[in-house]
């Protein structure tokens, strides 16, 4: 049974960047056919899509149009593990951030989640 | 984006008895593969989401089936046909046809 976890700093400082890790177990973040994703929540937005990393061949990333100038997704085969940092952080990137697994045939049935770390972004 | 509406936003319902939320999407939810990808998910309070239902009506190994899940053409429907305590939770609707876009969430709780 694949199982995620979430780990980072809690308190990011405006305008600096904001860097998660998720930690796969259960699976292999290279697989084929596999993606994996990141979501956040908010009081303000509610869940929010973030963007998708997978590997094909070569790593590949999908980023919501919202984030995009502001993301970057990247996986790690070495380490089972994916990561995500957002540039230039503001009060309203505090949010829950959760990783997902996604499957299917478009990759975005997102099956199984980590629990999630708050991440507040303050002064 | 693709937009989904959820109604209503909260309901308190008796135990024992059927609870049924909506969710409509802004355009259709038909892949060109020819699925719809239009999920259900459960959060309860402190928990990240859990999948209960895919492609519409599939349920997730696991899931109760007094959870179900049903469409006409682009409105979805989650139904619990005998509430419990346990299902105390906001409930939401997710497309992953075009990108990922998540409903607003509806909460159930126990009259």
């Amino acid at each position: 049974q694949v199982q995620l976890r979430e780990s980072g700093p809690r308190l990011v400082r405006p305008s600096q960047t904001l860097s998660i890790t998720c930690v796969v177990s259960g699976d292999t973040v290279s697989r084929k056919g596999v993606t994996w994703n990141w979501i956040r929540q908010s009081s303000s937005r509610g869940l929010e899509w973030l963007g998708r990393t997978y590997f094909n061949s070569y790593w590949y990333n999908d980023n919501h149009p919202s984030v995009r100038s502001r993301v970057t997704m990247n996986g790690d085969a070495s380490q089972n593990q994916f990561t995500l940092q957002v540039t230039s952080v503001t009060e309203g990137d505090t949010a829950v951030y959760f990783c997902a697994r996604g499957g299917g045939k478009t990759g975005t049935e997102l099956d199984s989640w980590g629990p999630g770390i708050r991440v507040t972004v303050s002064s | 984006d693709v937009v989904l509406t959820q109604s209503p936003v909260s309901l308190a319902v008796t135990l024992g008895q059927a609870a049924s939320i909506s969710c409509r999407a802004s355009q259709s939810l038909v892949h060109r593969d020819g699925n719809t990808y239009l999920s259900w998910f459960q959060q309860r309070a402190g928990q990240s989401p859990r999948r209960l239902i895919y492609q519409i009506s599939i349920r997730d190994s696991g899931v109760p089936d007094r959870f179900s899940g049903s469409a006409s053409g682009s409105d979805f429907t989650l139904r619990i046909s005998r509430v419990e305590a346990d299902d105390v939770a906001v409930y939401y609707c997710v497309q992953g046809t075009e990108w990922v876009t998540f409903g607003g969430g509806t909460r159930v709780d126990i009259k």
